[in-house]
């Protein structure tokens, strides 16, 4: 079974344009989340969607936005960059069943801001 | 609010035990998890504990107590490979919070 995809992995953009990162979760899981991983916040949630439906939001502000399609797949958008969101933005594809629950990661994408 | 607690950094030889404590204090609580993480890499899913108890996976356990906001990750037999960033979550609508992580340097 493939793992779950990011695209792209690597990205420079400059400070005031806006970026949009895709992630594709492992074929049967519904739900995807996001994360932003920087040395010194490290890992911090920004949103989770299940069914194209957001269910929770981190403490991140409006420029971050994200969707989910139908197929699962998920985008996340970041507009009016800005140099403090250069990170490792990562995807995660989650199956509930009953007490078990698992958590993949995907490989991130490297956003660089300058 | 949320707070995770973890050490920061740990060493232990090569064929040692090590156990990475987390404590926690949080809003809400439906689940621990732990995960592995190498430098340059995504993290990796290791354990998800939900009752109170011991799971074991191999080389790997994870304890859970929720009356008392604690969890352990128990690494035996260390090897070389295990040298890596070991970060503790707490689980809370369909959300992880994350500890900072213990760096974990395993010595010939």
């Amino acid at each position: 079974k493939a793992g779950v995809t990011q695209t792209p992995r690597y990205l420079i953009k400059t400070r005031g344009q806006q970026v949009t990162l895709s992630c594709s979760p492992i074929s049967g899981h519904r739900s995807v989340s996001w994360y932003q991983q920087t040395p010194g916040q490290g890992l911090q949630f920004l949103f989770e969607y299940f069914s194209e439906t957001q269910r929770n939001k981190g403490n991140f502000p409006g420029r971050f936005s994200g969707r989910q399609f139908s197929n699962s797949r998920s985008e996340m958008n970041v507009s009016t960059l800005e140099l403090g969101d250069s990170a490792l933005y990562l995807c995660a594809s989650s199956l509930m069943q009953g007490a078990r629950y698992e958590q993949y990661f995907g490989p991130g994408t490297r956003l660089t801001v300058t | 609010g949320q707070n995770i607690d973890q050490p920061t950094e740990m060493t232990a030889t090569e064929g040692a035990i090590v156990q990475i404590n987390c404590t926690y204090q949080t809003s809400g609580f439906n689940g621990l998890f732990w995960y592995q993480q190498h430098a340059g890499e995504a993290p990796t899913f290791l354990s998800y504990n939900v009752l109170d108890g011991l799971e074991e996976k191999g080389r790997f356990s994870s304890f859970l107590s929720r009356s008392k906001g604690y969890s352990y990750l128990l690494l035996k037999e260390l090897q070389m490979k295990d040298s890596a960033s070991y970060l503790c979550a707490v689980g809370n609508d369909y959300k992880l919070s994350f500890g900072a992580g213990t760096t974990v340097t395993v010595r010939a």
